[in-house]
């Protein structure tokens, strides 16, 4: 069977520090990836996604970044964290081909002080 | 430009009783649709979903229909339970946009006993 890890479940971190939330799926391969952020109070908002190792596509532009190095392996990054990055950040992935199916991660809850 | 929305951010009612939770969509290029459940500090879950080919779809206590002309869904409850308390989810899809989920605010059903 599929799962998808996702860590840390929750950090702090202070203004101006670097970012690095990992997303790994097992069971699957060539999986699409996406990285989602619930602001407080707001809707899920779709921040990057791949369709390939290398491939990310950014959907806002922001103070993030995205990166994956293997096929089941999906980087979230910052080099300088600002306070409008707190929120609650989600990996989830999906069979290519499929318009249905997105399975999520259990979040990072990501608090910049 | 929020394409999908949910304009009730809460909605209460009482254990026994039929939950409607509501979603409007402004893209007529959304082809699927999708419930989404999530418990606080983890990754929403797949509920139900439908296909823009059809007008309701079924699945024990929970019924999504789709007004096409109307552009508008709705997720049906019934009956409700107090584990239904949850943040709900609407989200859409389109082929010529890669399946990519777009997702609406959500909607904070709680089911008092």
């Amino acid at each position: 069977s599929q799962t998808i890890h996702q860590w840390p479940a929750t950090l702090v971190q202070p203004v101006g520090s670097p970012l690095s939330l990992e997303c790994t799926v097992e069971g699957t391969s060539n999986p699409n990836l996406y990285w989602y952020r619930q602001a407080a109070g707001r809707g899920l908002q779709l921040l990057f996604y791949s369709v390939g190792i290398g491939q990310i596509s950014s959907e806002v532009p922001q103070n993030l970044s995205a990166s994956r190095p293997q096929d089941r392996q999906f980087i979230l990054s910052s080099k300088k964290l600002l306070l409008s990055d707190s929120g609650f950040y989600l990996c989830a992935w999906k069979r290519q081909l499929l318009n249905y199916g997105y399975t999520f991660g259990s979040g990072t809850r990501l608090t910049v002080v | 430009d929020q394409q999908v929305k949910q304009n009730s951010p809460s909605l209460s009612v009482q254990e026994g009783r039929i939950s409607i939770l509501n979603c409007d969509y402004t893209n007529s290029m959304f082809d699927y649709f999708l419930w989404y459940k999530k418990y606080p500090a983890e990754g929403p879950t797949f509920l139900i979903s439908i296909s823009s080919i059809k007008d309701k779809n079924e699945d024990g206590r929970f019924t999504v229909f789709l007004n096409k002309s109307a552009k508008h869904l709705s997720l049906h409850i019934v009956p409700s339970q107090p584990g239904d308390s949850a943040v709900y989810f609407c989200a859409a899809s389109a082929k010529t946009s890669g399946s990519r989920l777009t997702f609406g605010e959500g909607t904070q059903l709680t089911v008092n006993p």
